[in-house]
């Protein structure tokens, strides 16, 4: 059974950077794209960007300046880094799985972590 | 970025209910169209992929159906672990974007 779990920081300084790990088990991480979603408190789901196999990255052009994505394939992880943060920028943050058949279909889900944005 | 618009924002049914929730899309996305279930306080999960396929182990009273802009997600039998809100998805190209949700209550 694929499992996937978020871990970072909860509290992030406004204009620094937020750190996020995904740890995929159950799974070879280099056979799936990997995405990242937020969802700000009581708003909808936004796509952030996904990764594959570190050499096909693709993020929201709303954040592409600020996102950049890896794998470690080594320890079965994926990592997002979101820079120069704001208060905007307070979310749950979700990291999820390519379907496989094709890209964009986010079949398993972590359970999500909060990152707030604050001084 | 294409655009997905959801009707109604929320609703209101009563257990045994046939519930239809409707997703227009900015442009044609053919059938690259994903239904997400979130229950309060959870992960989303996906129940329809490509417009109307159901996922895995989700129940049956699920469907979807469209192409091109319209889209539709049925429930033919409400029942109340249903409660949750719903989003559409376009997964025919980057970025991803997702509709602003249906919230669906029982009465």
């Amino acid at each position: 059974q694929v499992q996937l779990q978020e871990s970072g920081p909860g509290l992030v300084k406004p204009s620094e950077t937020l750190s996020l790990t995904c740890t995929v088990s159950g799974d070879s991480i280099s056979s799936y794209y990997w995405s990242w979603i937020r969802q700000p408190p009581g708003k909808g789901l936004e796509w952030i960007g996904y990764i594959y196999n570190s050499r096909s990255t693709n993020s929201n052009p709303s954040l592409k300046s600020r996102v950049t994505l890896s794998v470690d394939t080594s320890k079965n992880q994926f990592s997002l880094k979101l820079s120069s943060v704001t208060a905007a920028d307070t979310a749950v943050y979700y990291c999820a799985r390519d379907v496989g058949a094709a890209i964009g279909i986010f079949d398993i889900w972590g359970q999500g972590t909060m990152v707030t944005v604050s001084s | 970025d294409i655009q997905m618009t959801q009707s109604p924002s929320s609703l209101s049914a009563s257990v045994g209910d046939r519930v239809t929730i409707t997703c227009r899309a900015s442009q044609s996305i053919s059938i690259y169209l994903n239904w997400y279930q979130q229950i309060p306080e959870k992960a989303p999960k996906l129940l329809i992929y490509a417009a109307s396929s159901l996922q895995s182990g989700v129940p049956s009273r699920f469907s979807g159906s469209g192409s091109g802009t319209d889209f539709t997600l049925t429930i033919s039998s409400l029942q109340p672990e249903d409660l949750a809100t719903y989003y559409c998805q376009q997964s025919y190209s980057p970025p991803f974007t997702f509709g602003q949700g249906t919230r669906l209550e029982i009465k």
